[in-house]
């Protein structure tokens, strides 16, 4: 059965710092990995996705990596800013389909 | 492209009650999945309709029922509402790129049980 986590929970850090946020999972043979954002009560946007054939994903100041034969991804962000406050959440899909697991996310905060 | 849809995005509804949801995905994507996030549950996966025909299901009970119209809208319904049910309901669509589902979200219905 596939499970997902994110360590830590809650990060706080400071304007300008740059940060790792972590993604485990159990089963390794996954299509791919997509990372969302999500702001209090509202959906979610789509950040990045990794096939299972990339190590590596970027977009703007994210970079996100992803290491299948140890089942962890991580969310890089460079010069974190307070606008990048809120939760993020990795997910791998159950099957070649729409059905997703998710982790319980992890809550940042950036403090100007 | 306009985004995923859903109507309408707060809902009161009292227990016993039914409650039905709306979600038009992208143009084009033709798979359509729910998901129900409560604080202490997270994220957690309800079904996925592709071309009008459930192709996944989570584990809830059968009070909560979807269906996929020809146009790819989709509806959830949840009948005999219980306080449980209060949550913010996510519906996501996607295209298929290989073998590759990436998903786009709704901004979700808030739905409250009194």
């Amino acid at each position: 059965k596939q499970e997902v986590t994110q360590i830590p929970a809650a990060l706080s850090v400071p304007e300008g710092e740059n940060l790792v946020l972590n993604c485990s999972f159990t089963d390794s043979a996954i299509y791919n990995l997509q990372w969302f954002r999500q702001d209090p009560g509202k959906g979610l946007t789509s950040l990045l996705l990794i096939q299972s054939s990339q190590r590596e994903q970027t977009s703007g100041r994210l970079n996100a990596s992803l290491d299948k034969s140890s089942g962890r991804s991580t969310l890089y962000i460079a010069a974190s800013q307070p606008g990048d406050s809120a939760t993020y959440l990795c997910a791998v899909p159950y099957n070649q389909g729409g059905k997703l697991i998710f982790g319980q996310g992890t809550e940042l905060s950036v403090k100007p | 492209k306009a985004g995923v849809t859903q109507t309408p995005r707060y809902l009161i509804k009292t227990r016993g009650q039914q409650v039905t949801l709306s979600c038009s995905p992208i143009s084009g994507h033709r798979s359509v999945s729910w998901y129900q996030q409560t604080p202490g549950q997270g994220l957690q996966f309800l079904f996925e309709y592709f071309s009008e025909t459930q192709r996944n299901k989570g584990n809830f009970p059968g009070r909560f029922s979807g269906r996929q119209f020809s146009n790819s809208r989709s509806e959830m319904n949840v009948s005999t509402l219980e306080l449980g049910d209060s949550a913010l309901y996510l519906c996501a669509s996607s295209l298929r790129t290989g073998k590759t589902y990436e998903q786009y979200f709704g901004p979700g219905t808030r739905l409250t049980v009194t």
